[in-house]
């Protein structure tokens, strides 16, 4: 196991819908991210927090909205989806935001009809 | 903006061969450089990793040769078997990651 556990694995929603994805890590690190993974493009990383505080957010559509209520869990909350948001959303940790060794959990397969 | 550039796209690769894969970054404030490893079904975990201090570091089959003037470094997988078949990334200290790489070894 890698330390970081993502529920549920898969999941799919209309567009309609409002779901989350949740993140718990279990290694006391004090950052986490949001990353997509399409099947055609490179990780793009959504939004970072570091000690509870989110200190990135790549230009991600409001539709997407996280949560980090303490440094263990962290949120996606997802509304109003459309068919291009079909991804594999990875959650990851590290120590702290200025150490970049990142350990993932093993994603949410999102499918959005 | 794309920070890492890593190529090929992909690779196949016979057992016992070399894979090698590149990546160029742009921003010359990195200082550390990881490879990561992801098996399908699963999330990608730090493979090997470099700071610019060294040229080349080695872990097993696996070697990452670092050349900071060229603002290039690249991993090696030495003696490649059919369970090396996964996709890799370079990533950057800002957390960007490169395209990827899908590598496949035939036995």
């Amino acid at each position: 196991e890698t330390g970081v556990t993502q529920t549920p694995r898969h999941l799919v929603m209309g567009m309609t819908n409002k779901k989350s994805l949740k993140c718990e890590q279990h290694l006391g690190h004090n950052a986490m991210y949001w990353y997509k993974q399409s099947a055609k493009k490179p990780l793009e990383l959504m939004f970072v927090y570091n000690f509870k505080e989110q200190t990135e957010n790549n230009s991600v559509p409001s539709r997407f909205s996280p949560e980090c209520p303490n440094s263990s869990h962290l949120f996606l909350h997802l509304h109003t989806l459309q068919p291009e948001d079909s991804a594999l959303y990875l959650c990851a940790s590290s120590p702290d935001g200025r150490i970049p060794v990142l350990n993932f959990g093993n994603g949410t397969r999102l499918t959005v009809t | 903006q794309q920070q890492v550039k890593q190529s090929p796209q992909s690779l196949i690769v016979q057992k016992g061969g070399i894979s090698i894969i590149n990546c160029a970054y742009e921003n010359t404030a990195f200082d550390y450089f990881p490879w990561y490893q992801q098996f399908p079904g699963k999330g990608p975990a730090l493979l090997i990793a470099i700071r610019p201090d060294v040229s080349e570091k080695k872990e097993g089959r696996f070697t990452i040769s670092f050349n900071k003037s060229a603002k290039q470094f690249s991993l090696h997988i030495m003696d490649s078997q059919p369970g090396d078949s996964a996709t890799y990334f370079c990533a950057a200290f800002t957390m960007r990651f490169g395209a990827g790489t899908r590598l496949t070894v035939k036995p």
